[in-house]
């Protein structure tokens, strides 16, 4: 199983409409997760953090499930400014620090 | 504040050439990072900076080395490149490391080698 694994995609969605997107990581010891966003071209960009409860950040919903070692990443009414991709990180650390990108799920959220 | 701050932007060398990608970062930030991303691989770290005067191997460090030369600036340098290492080369930051700090990424340099 690959360390951190995602859906590339892509997703076609209309305005409006709601998309859940996965990332799944192969270490149980891992303690820190994130969401990004890369537009075309451009640099990634923090999206939000993924907290244990599950956290909200207006349209967007990020959740984790540490028994299925997976993340989720929830958008409603979706907008064409959100066509991007979206990228999971998975940290562990200790004296065995490691960093992980999947390597991305691309929206297109069409008109 | 300019953030994390990438130069050069574009570059094209030959095979065998060398040269040192520069970054700087203004967020007072502790650790750094050099990642490469090419298409179907993803973001993969080459190389980090833990803290000022400590540096380690990410997951693809060969045929690169690396200079944390301050708390700002952290260097990432190709010896002798090859066409294997056309990609784009992004630098990050983040408060401190491990744990649960986000990355703070530069633009970008685009690299090409023939």
């Amino acid at each position: 199983r690959k360390e951190v694994e995602q859906d590339p995609g892509p997703f076609n969605v209309p305005e409006g409409a709601t998309v859940a997107f996965n990332c799944t990581y192969s270490n149980s010891a891992s303690q820190s997760f994130f969401w990004y966003r890369q537009d075309c071209r451009k640099e990634p960009k923090l999206l939000m953090s993924v907290y244990s409860s599950g956290n909200e950040d207006g349209r967007f919903t990020a959740q984790l499930n540490r028994a299925s070692q997976y993340i989720s990443l929830l958008i409603r009414d979706s907008k064409l400014s959100d066509s991007a991709t979206y990228l999971c990180v998975v940290i562990w650390g200790g004296s065995n620090y490691k960093l992980t990108f999947g390597k991305g799920t691309l929206l297109t959220v069409n008109p | 504040n300019a953030g994390v701050t990438q130069t050069p932007k574009f570059q094209v060398l030959k095979t065998g050439q060398s040269m040192t990608l520069q970054c700087a970062q203004d967020m007072n930030h502790n650790s750094m990072y050099w990642y490469r991303q090419d298409p179907g691989m993803g973001l993969r770290l080459i190389y980090y900076s833990a803290s000022e005067g400590t540096t380690d191997k990410g997951e693809v460090p060969n045929g690169y080395n690396v200079s944390r030369l301050n708390k700002r600036e952290f260097s990432l340098r190709l010896e002798s490149a090859a066409p294997s290492q056309t990609s784009v080369y992004f630098c990050a930051s983040s408060e401190r490391q491990p744990g649960n700090q986000p990355q703070h990424f530069g633009d970008g340099t685009r690299l090409s080698i023939l």
